[in-house]
């Protein structure tokens, strides 16, 4: 199984609500990121979780809470978010060690902010 | 910090044409190379990836890639394509032991039937 879930598909949220997005994977794999993909554009990388502990935040605003409950889930919090960080948020796993592992990604929650 | 260039933003090309997009990385030393694709309405799929070894490296749907480490070049290649391959491509390097992906801004490749 090389899949990596996500939910929900999409969402519409306005700049007062806080809802969360849902990622989950079951390859064993150690590593987990959160990226923002805005229309015509590359990835950008948000967070890495490294056996459940945040090991990258690229400086994202506080409106983006990442969480990694265990192994297999990572969720992103989202609260008072500007209609600006409407994009396609994608989330992928990758094996970890000294050696590069590809990254698989999941379909993505494309969300909307009014 | 790394950095990936891809030449082309829009490639256009009749059905068996042959394809070569351009992929250019900002510095040498050891590094994991990766081509991804996205179709439309999908999402990011692996086509083929470097780590060492054998610079020409196949993947699938009969793409092949050469890492070239004197010009820091990872270019993408098939010798025909299909109308099915229209989609994104997008070239990337890992920077970092966290395996932090850095992706080219993307080609968008339309086959015409």
């Amino acid at each position: 199984d090389t899949e990596v879930t996500q939910t929900p598909k999409h969402l519409v949220m306005g700049m007062t609500n806080k809802k969360s997005l849902k990622c989950e994977q079951h390859m064993g794999h150690r590593a987990m990121y959160w990226y923002k993909q805005k229309a015509k554009k590359p990835p950008e990388l948000m967070f890495v979780y490294s056996y459940e502990k945040l090991s990258i935040n690229e400086s994202v605003p506080s409106r983006f809470s990442p969480e990694c409950p265990n192994s297999s889930l990572l969720n992103l919090h989202l609260h008072a978010l500007q209609p600006e960080d409407s994009a396609l948020y994608l989330c992928a796993s990758s094996q970890v060690g000294i050696q590069g592992y590809e990254q698989y990604f999941g379909p993505g929650t494309r969300l909307t902010v009014t | 910090a790394q950095s990936v260039s891809q030449h082309n933003h829009h490639v256009i090309l009749s059905e068996a044409a042959s394809l070569e997009l351009g992929c250019n990385y900002s510095y040498g030393g050891t590094v994991n190379l990766f081509w991804y694709v996205q179709y439309p309405g999908q999402h990011l799929q692996l086509l083929l990836k470097y780590f060492s070894g054998d610079p020409l490296v196949k993947g699938i749907k009969g793409f092949e890639a050469e890492f070239i480490k004197s010009k820091f070049s990872f270019n993408l290649r098939k010798p025909s394509v299909q109308w099915s391959d229209t989609a994104e491509y997008f070239c990337a390097v890992v920077e970092g032991s966290q395996g932090n992906l850095i992706f080219g801004k993307g080609t968008k490749l339309s086959v015409k039937p």
